[in-house]
This record gives C-alpha cells, sequence and structure tokens, in this order.
C-alpha cells in the first residue's frame, strides 16, 4: 500500500502564475488534510476535505487558494496568481475516517518557489 | 483554539546523552497526539502516535508520554547520536492537526 503521493515534489512559479499541487492519499483513504509550512515557521493547517465536500476551510487565505477533491483523482490545492509570500512547503495528509482512532499519514511535500 | 507550545526551542547535547522534549496543548479535546521529526528541506517522519486513551508509546530508543488532563506530553531520547540532530514536532489531532513550532536539537560527537 503505497503511502500518501504528491507531486510535484518541487515547483517554480513566476509572481501571476498558477500553481497546482495535488495529492493522492493512502488506498482506502476519504479524508485529506493540506497543511503550509512558511519558512523559518511552523506548519499550518489550511483546509480539510473528503470526496467531493469541503468540510473546514478556515485556514484557507481568502482570495487566490482553493482546494477541491473529486470522486476520482487526487486532491488539488490551487493557488492563482501566485505571490512571493506564497513560497512555502505544502504537506497534505490523509486518512480513513474521522473518529478519535484514525491518524494522519502525512505526504513528502511539494515545495513551491516563487520567484 | 488549540494552541501547541515546545520548549526548549532549541537544544544543544553531547552524544550519549538522555534528554527531554516537551509539548504542551491547551485544549484536551484532542483524538491523538504524534510526534515527528522533519530534517532540514525535508518532509515528516512520523517517531510515533499515542492514541487518546493512551499514556506512553516506545520504539527503540524513543519513549513519548502522554497527559491529556494536564495537557502535556514528553519525547524522550536515550543515548542520543548525532544522526538525531533534527527538528522534533509535536501535533495534536481534533481531527485536524495543530502543531507546535519544533524543537531543533543539535546531538554533538
Amino acid at each position: 500500500n503505497a503511502g500518501v503521493m504528491q507531486n510535484p515534489r518541487h515547483l517554480v512559479r513566476r509572481r501571476g502564475q498558477e500553481a497546482r499541487l495535488r495529492c493522492s492519499p493512502m488506498k482506502g483513504h476519504s479524508h485529506v488534510y493540506w497543511y503550509r509550512q512558511l519558512p523559518e515557521e511552523g506548519l499550518k493547517f489550511m483546509v480539510y476535505l473528503q470526496k467531493e465536500n469541503i468540510i473546514d476551510e478556515s485556514g484557507m487565505p481568502k482570495e487566490r487558494f482553493s482546494a477541491e477533491f473529486p470522486k476520482e483523482g487526487p486532491s488539488i490545492l490551487r493557488i492563482q496568481q501566485v505571490v512571493r509570500g506564497d513560497s512555502a512547503a505544502y504537506f497534505c495528509a490523509s486518512s480513513p475516517r474521522t473518529t478519535y482512532q484514525e491518524t494522519q499519514y502525512f505526504g513528502p511535500g511539494t515545495r513551491l518557489l516563487v520567484l | 483554539k488549540q494552541e501547541v507550545t515546545q520548549i526548549p526551542a532549541a537544544l544543544s547535547v553531547p552524544e550519549g546523552e538522555n534528554l527531554v522534549l516537551n509539548c504542551s496543548f491547551t485544549d484536551s479535546a484532542i483524538y491523538n497526539l504524534q510526534w515527528f521529526r522533519q530534517d532540514p528541506g525535508k518532509g515528516l517522519t512520523s517517531l510515533l502516535l499515542i492514541q487518546s486513551s493512551q499514556r506512553e508509546q516506545t520504539s527503540g530508543r524513543l519513549n513519548a508520554s502522554l497527559d491529556k488532563s494536564s495537557g502535556r506530553s514528553t519525547l524522550y531520547i536515550a543515548a542520543s547520536q548525532p544522526g538525531d540532530s533534527a527538528t522534533y514536532l509535536c501535533a495534536v489531532s481534533a481531527p485536524r492537526a495543530t502543531f507546535g513550532d519544533g524543537t531543533t536539537l543539535t546531538v554533538k560527537p
């Protein structure tokens, strides 16, 4: 059973471009979480999704950021019109359910650099 | 709002020492607590997971404890080695994870 997959692992964009980050959860997992780690800072929660539903997006910036987790395919974190302050490591995690015994399994992260 | 604090922020020890990293959290309504290791520029390596109903977990030279009522966890590293040098992160989940800012450990040969 492969772990959580994220791609690309490294992404370089110029200011104003769009960035698409993909997360494939572990097989059988229907819950996905996205976290962001800004340089020299801790990891912060961004959004929590189930298949075709956004459950909690309280950590998402109000503008330019969106996330989806379609019925088929990976979860996508989309950043429009990127700015230098978006440069960070973006981690996703997946879990099968949200009962109290379920843990999250983290992917290797995507490192976004905005020039 | 859950807040997670890790003390100390940085720690430098000579090789062979036993050491303790501390983590405290403000809301005891958690699903579990997890300790991670992160090397510079790398991802997260899960070290130990303690469910909310458990008191401790052990893996090799690592032992983590959880006192949910007081909002505290400790990570004990025995006989530290230079290869243990990394940033150690504590995270509580309910279900989304809230991370501390980490303790950066340096083990000197």
